[in-house]
């Protein structure tokens, strides 16, 4: 059973457009969230995280939004560059302890130039 | 500072052979993890160590072995390797526990035939 959803496989956008990606859990112990961008033949590599507490955390163009009433977060991408073309992960980690990262599917962003 | 490296790159291995996979980092971190990622699936976590010398299961542990002789390195071994086991795997590393950044690695793409 995945804990951590992300619903769209892909997704398009033209560039200097928004991007929105996904990102639904279950597991209620869930209190920290990461997102990791991945480009081919690479190793995952940290973008942003927010915690429970918080409903918003940006960093440059990019900002994510956790709605924790409907166990869901989003990652917003403003403006949309053609370089941010990749995978992107949502991961969760349960408590403050928890040593495991579990990690959705991915969504395949491109953005069109 | 090269981050965290693996060894080898690529690998075809024949059903029943055995082989090790290697991880370095140079960041000084205490904390090293084993995942795999199989196609249209998140990464999921086979072992990890909490320091020199120490392993522990993760969600995927059947099939493999690790070990941390050194607080650089952690080795993944397949002792006698299955299709199953086609997967690319990623090693990551991070400071500290729960609620922290994992630096992952640029993966060993593995295929058992």
């Amino acid at each position: 059973d995945q804990q951590v959803k992300q619903n769209s496989p892909s997704l398009s956008v033209q560039e200097g457009r928004i991007s929105i990606l996904n990102c639904d859990y279950t597991n209620s112990m869930f209190d920290y969230f990461l997102w990791y961008k991945k480009y081919p033949a690479e190793g995952p590599t940290f973008l942003i995280s927010i915690s429970s507490i918080k409903d918003k955390n940006e960093d440059g163009r990019f900002t994510v939004f956790l709605n924790k009433s409907a166990k869901h977060l989003s990652l917003h991408i403003v403006p949309s560059q053609p370089g941010d073309s990749a995978v992107y992960f949502c991961a969760a980690y349960s408590g403050a302890g928890s040593y495991q990262l579990t990690f959705g599917k991915g969504t395949k962003l491109s953005v069109i130039p | 500072n090269a981050g965290v490296t693996q060894t080898p790159k690529f690998r075809v291995l024949k059903t029943g052979q055995s082989m090790t996979l290697l991880c370095a980092q140079d960041m000084n971190h205490e904390y090293m993890y084993w995942y795999r990622q199989d196609p249209g699936m998140g990464l999921r976590l086979i072992h990890y160590s909490v320091g020199e010398g120490t392993t522990a299961k993760g969600e995927v542990p059947d099939g493999y072995n690790v070990s941390r002789l050194k607080k650089q390195n952690f080795l993944l071994g397949l002792e006698s390797a299955a299709p199953s086991q086609t997967s690319v795997y990623f090693c990551a590393s991070s400071s500290n526990w729960g609620r922290e950044t994992q630096y992952f690695g640029p993966g060993t793409r593995l295929l058992v035939l």
